[in-house]
């Protein structure tokens, strides 16, 4: 079983729309989520981060998080074109983060 | 958060060579990584390198094979030795915001071994 298991997708949404991705964990030790966006040929940029159980949100993003299920999601709001990228789900025990293999995000203008 | 330098950006190596990846951060920092991402794969950790300590490896991964120097708080280098195929991948550079939990990448380091 993977640590951190994500939909590879590709995930395709209408310019507007909201776009949902979902990640769960194995590790019930661990203490911090985060959402990175990547964008091709770039490194991982940070876009959310949430650590107790509920919502979060930023903007037009919104973190989800349930310990008991071990399930994490972010929410996108308004999806632009720019929006456009690789989604990773990280999950950190305060030792070291471990990263899901990424959802690939497509919004179409 | 910290500013991550990482160099070379990118290079192409002959089968069998080692390439070093040098990383500056701008402030002090204990902790660093280090990963790689396969084309097309997520992140997986090499290892982590604090100062002043020996780096802890992953699971598959070696000291012979990436040896890792961290001489003080804000510098690091991988070495990616006898290179193959195999190895042609994005190696990143992060450091780790112990408050936050945050971890920050650097630009990455692509490498092309033919």
């Amino acid at each position: 079983q993977k640590e951190v298991e994500q939909n590879s997708g590709p995930l395709s949404v209408p310019e507007g729309a909201i776009a949902s991705l979902n990640c769960t964990y194995s590790d019930r030790g661990s203490q911090s989520f985060f959402w990175y966006r990547q964008y091709s040929g770039k490194s991982p940029e940070l876009i959310m981060s949430i650590y107790s159980n509920g919502d979060k949100e930023d903007g037009r993003f919104t973190a989800q998080l349930n310990k008991a299920s071990q399930y994490v999601s972010l929410l996108i709001r308004d999806s632009q074109p720019s929006d456009s990228a690789t989604y990773l789900c990280a999950v950190s025990n305060n030792n070291d983060m471990r990263f899901g293999a990424g959802t690939r995000l497509t919004v179409k203008p | 958060s910290a500013v991550i330098s990482q160099k070379p950006s990118r290079d192409i190596c002959q089968r069998g060579t080692s390439l070093t990846i040098q990383c500056q951060v701008d402030s002090q920092v204990t902790m660093m990584f280090w990963y790689r991402q396969q084309p097309g794969q997520s992140l997986t950790l090499i290892a982590t390198a604090n100062q002043g300590s020996e780096a802890t490896y992953e699971s598959g991964f070696v000291i012979d094979k990436f040896p890792i120097s961290r001489p003080n708080l804000t510098f690091s280098t991988l070495t990616v030795s006898n290179m193959s195929p195999e190895d042609s991948s994005i190696y990143l550079c992060s450091t780790w915001d112990r408050y936050s939990g945050e971890l920050f990448f650097g630009e990455g380091s692509r490498l092309t071994v033919l």
